[in-house]
């Protein structure tokens, strides 16, 4: 089945800066990857998502990029501020499929 | 208001006694999910639902059933709770367009479980 892997597990950034969240899928055929972010104590929500016949989607502040060769997508974070501290999950789902596998979560810290 | 509810939201038991954690969307939605969220682990499938009657076991469903007599409806039974099932636990919902693509999953509030 697939698998997913997210890196880094913890980030801080300086409130301003950049942020970047990296993961990969064993899947070839996978063909959706999601973005969800988890509050403290909420559940996760959507925030992007990306299909494998797009390289990149943005929308205002963040973006997703996907590299189907490498097998790994990316999430970009700009001029962070405090509330995009939270947790990040990557997630990727096979053709054919509506299972999603999710990655282990990135803790997002920004610091005012 | 489009939404998934789940019930209760905090439970606490003992090992063996048999609990129910229900699971309802108003959206009309065709595919439910029950996942498992453990510190570090991140989000766990247990079961799936793609529609009514159709259920199938995600990657970690030893100790579950599920069951989806109503499209709304998918509840998780843990029949013989042991300590190792304390966990958050997290219902979601999508749509299924027979299409073969997945689509974004919407989650309800969780349900936090503490097995003694």
């Amino acid at each position: 089945g697939e698998n997913v892997e997210q890196h880094p597990s913890t980030l801080s950034v300086q409130e301003g800066d950049s942020a970047v969240i990296k993961c990969t899928y064993s899947d070839s055929a996978s063909n959706y990857f999601p973005w969800y972010k988890q509050e403290l104590g909420k559940r996760p929500q959507l925030i992007i998502d990306i299909r494998s016949n797009v390289g990149e989607k943005k929308d205002q502040r963040i973006a997703v990029t996907l590299n189907k060769t490498a097998k790994h997508f990316s999430l970009h974070i700009t001029e962070t501020q405090p509330e995009d501290s939270a947790v990040y999950f990557c997630a990727a789902s096979g053709a054919g499929s509506y299972q999603l596998t999710f990655g282990k979560g990135t803790k997002l810290s920004v610091i005012p | 208001e489009a939404q998934v509810t789940q019930n209760p939201r905090y439970l606490i038991t003992v090992t063996g006694k048999k609990l129910t954690v229900t699971c309802s969307q108003n959206m009309n939605h065709e595919y439910m999910s029950w996942y498992r969220q453990d510190p570090g682990l991140g989000l766990r499938q247990i079961y799936y639902s793609m529609n009514v009657e159709v259920t199938d076991k995600g990657d970690v469903p030893e100790g579950y059933k599920v069951s989806r007599k109503e499209k709304r409806n998918f509840p998780l039974i843990l029949e013989s709770p042991s300590p190792n099932q304390t966990s958050l636990y997290f219902c979601a919902s999508s749509f299924f367009r027979g299409s073969g693509r997945a689509f974004e999953q919407f989650f309800g509030p969780g349900t936090r479980l503490t097995v003694l």
